[in-house]
């Protein structure tokens, strides 16, 4: 099975601040990486699909990047909002499998 | 607008099973990939299973977990996704999401998620 490794696990930032989780996955997975917000007690959020395509409806300041292995979600403005757990998932093939995610806390 | 609404999740006995029903609206259901995932409380999200389209086959994939244990099915006359669960353990304590899979036309994964059903493992 692929792994998926997220760094870092909890991230501290302030608002404005430019932000950046990885995702790294054991075996090269392509571009089928999606990247999630899930905030407590709620359903996940898809923000980007195919690495680098944004959902419908997800602020620009959110970006995804990477290819292979190596993954990047970039946030280039933290808002009050984004204060959150974020997650990565491979889809390649008939598997997937989560990071174990990056909480964004408040500084 | 997409709707999953989760149901049948509560509270079993350890060896018991459990059906979970997902009832989807504001799409084409029956061309639609779902699946399920789940969450322990206070840990990450863990991906369950999937099921395919009737037109794509309809086959299922499941994580190590819970195969041989859980079984995902649908009711494509009644929107309608399933998640038996048999052979309960403790461990699979946690809130279940369904969700939509694979979008052929996009590329895109997990688009859609219902708001969860909690399944409490205990004796």
């Amino acid at each position: 099975d692929i792994q998926m490794t997220q760094s870092p696990s909890t991230l501290s930032a302030s608002v404005g601040d430019r932000v950046t989780i990885t995702c790294r996955a054991s075996q090269s997975i392509n571009i089928w990486l999606a990247w999630y917000q899930q905030k407590p007690g709620k359903a996940p959020k898809l923000l980007i699909y195919k690495a680098s395509s944004l959902e419908s409806g997800v602020p620009s300041r959110f970006s995804g990047s990477g290819s292979g292995t190596e993954f990047t979600l970039t946030i280039s403005s933290l808002q009050p909002e984004d204060f959150a757990t974020y997650y990565c998932q491979h889809y390649n093939g008939d598997s997937r499998t989560f990071g174990q995610g990056t909480k964004v806390e408040v500084k | 607008e997409v709707q999953l609404v989760e149901s049948g999740g509560g509270l079993i006995k350890p060896g018991g099973s459990l059906r979970l029903s997902c009832a989807a609206s504001g799409f084409t259901f029956s061309n639609a990939w779902m699946g399920w995932v789940r969450q322990a409380p206070g840990k990450g999200l863990e991906w369950v299973g999937r099921i395919r389209s009737k037109t794509d086959g309809g086959t299922t994939n499941y994580a190590a977990p819970v195969k041989g244990r859980f079984t995902i099915s649908r009711d494509d006359s009644k929107n309608t996704l399933f998640l038996q669960m048999n052979s309960l353990e403790t461990e699979d304590t946690a809130v279940y999401y369904c969700g939509t899979d694979w979008d052929g036309h996009r590329g895109s994964q997990g688009a859609s998620w219902g708001q969860g059903t909690l399944v409490t493992v205990s004796s």
